[in-house]
């Protein structure tokens, strides 16, 4: 039940974009989206309802496609603030509110 | 800004020994979340409430853990007795529940450490 995440980690230079892909084998009715940094808490970023638009905020944002149960998350000009681990959290459409994160993508942004 | 707290922070234990991690959520958040994070992976559902009520412990290690929220506000979770392989970062998280899905907030965590 635990999504995959692609790529395991990714290292970018400033201004360079990155895309971290989720998905999952069952039916999704939502995508949630987090970041941690290194020894803190999980910080929301967005949730992607079933039948939603494309979310966004600044130059990060996210797509999910229903049919094939994946989400993409959009980094773009990335920037140094960028850098933790980034976690997909699913929803399946037979348990409400219970999120199941994946294993994370590392982004590591350089100067 | 309203944040979910939780004590210890850290937490040093010998095994076999007993151990209750506290976590006080958002104000108005009626759903309440523990997870334990091993390093290097994703937070694992341990056991979910709501209101006072478990609506999910499917993956808590039920001879040894136990959880409970008696009034509905702040949780306890507690390890009894504690193994070398329950080290590990233990988050708890709220979120608003209203039929919808909402974002989870989560507290710093208790970092554990069994030896």
């Amino acid at each position: 039940q635990q999504p995959v995440q692609s790529p395991q980690a990714v290292i970018l230079r400033e201004g360079e974009d990155a895309v971290i892909n989720c998905s999952s084998s069952k039916a999704l009715y939502s995508v949630h989206w987090y970041r941690q940094k290194h020894g803190e808490a999980p910080v929301f970023l967005m949730i992607l309802l079933k039948g939603g638009e494309q979310k966004g905020h600044d130059k990060i944002s996210a797509s999910f496609n229903e049919k094939k149960q994946q989400s993409s998350l959009y980094l773009t000009a990335s920037q140094l603030s960028y850098s933790g681990t980034y976690f997909c959290g699913t929803e399946m459409e037979t348990s409400y509110d219970k999120v199941i994160f994946g294993p994370g993508t590392s982004l590591s942004v350089i100067p | 800004e309203a944040e979910v707290a939780q004590s210890p922070r850290y937490k040093i234990t010998e095994k076999s020994q007993a151990v209750a991690f506290w976590c006080d959520p958002i104000s108005g958040h009626a759903t309440l979340y523990w997870y334990r994070q091993i390093l290097g992976q994703g937070p694992e559902l341990l056991v979910q409430f709501q209101d006072e009520s478990v609506v999910d412990d499917s993956q808590l290690p039920k001879d040894r853990f136990s959880a409970e929220r008696l009034k509905g506000v702040d949780s306890t979770l507690k390890i009894q007795p504690a193994e070398l392989g329950d080290s590990a970062m233990y988050l708890c998280a709220s979120s608003f529940s209203g039929g919808e899905s909402y974002e989870q907030y989560f507290g710093p965590g208790t970092r554990l450490t069994v030896t």
